[in-house]
């Protein structure tokens, strides 16, 4: 069974611009959720999306946002970037019920210049 | 506020030896706790989880332990392998609703010595 996907790997973009990165579940996982590595704060919980709805949304600006598809894909957007917003950008997905593991992407490297 | 705690920062063990990472949580609403491991520019990889309801999980040569009271979790390698030099994390969920939203603690970077 395929992995978690998520594209593109890299990304440089400049401040002010927006950005739209994508991620492809495992298949049959419902749930995706989005996380924020920085070195200074470590891993931080975006958003999460099951069957197309956010269920949850941890403490970032508007400027972050989401979505999920029927196929249970999801892609974040960050608009106005900031050169804090550079970071590696990691999705997970899992099965949707609680207490089931979540699987991770290989990440995108987002540089915001 | 930090609500998972990885105090060490790094860690080193020989080859063969044991290797024993620490976790502590302050949430008593966190039910299921889960360890990864990850490698520089990588996405981090599923280890073991465990459910509150345990107070241990076997997975080959990862054993993970939960204190509830002492809201404290660690993980033991055994045997140490050099392949498992990487960054652990450990990670809690649990809000009482319907949300996998997980909690990441610092991390510990793990350096087996051959």
């Amino acid at each position: 069974k395929a992995g978690v996907t998520q594209t593109p790997r890299y990304l440089i973009k400049t401040r002010g611009q927006q950005v739209t990165l994508s991620c492809s579940p495992i298949s049959g996982h419902r749930s995706v959720s989005w996380y924020q590595q920085t070195p200074g704060q470590g891993l931080q919980f975006l958003f999460e999306y099951f069957s197309e709805t956010q269920r949850n949304k941890g403490n970032f600006p508007g400027r972050f946002s989401g979505r999920q598809f029927s196929n249970s894909r999801s892609e974040m957007n960050v608009s106005t970037l900031e050169l804090g917003d550079s970071a590696l950008y990691l999705c997970a997905s899992s099965l949707g019920g609680r207490g089931y593991e979540q699987y991770f992407g290989p990440g995108t490297r987002l540089t915001v210049t | 506020d930090q609500q998972v705690k990885q105090n060490s920062p790094s860690l080193s063990v020989q080859e063969g030896r044991i290797s024993i990472l620490n976790c502590d949580y302050t949430n008593s609403m966190f039910d299921y706790f889960l360890w990864y491991k990850k490698y520089p520019a990588e996405g981090p990889t599923f280890l073991i989880s465990i459910s509150s309801i345990k107070d241990k999980n076997e997975d080959g040569r990862f054993t993970v332990f939960l204190n509830k009271s002492a809201k404290h979790l660690s993980l033991h390698i055994v045997p140490s392998q050099p392949g498992d030099s990487a960054v652990y994390f450990c990670a809690a969920s649990g809000w009482g609703g319907a949300t996998n939203k997980l909690i990441f603690g610092t991390g510990t970077l793990l350096a087996v010595q051959p």
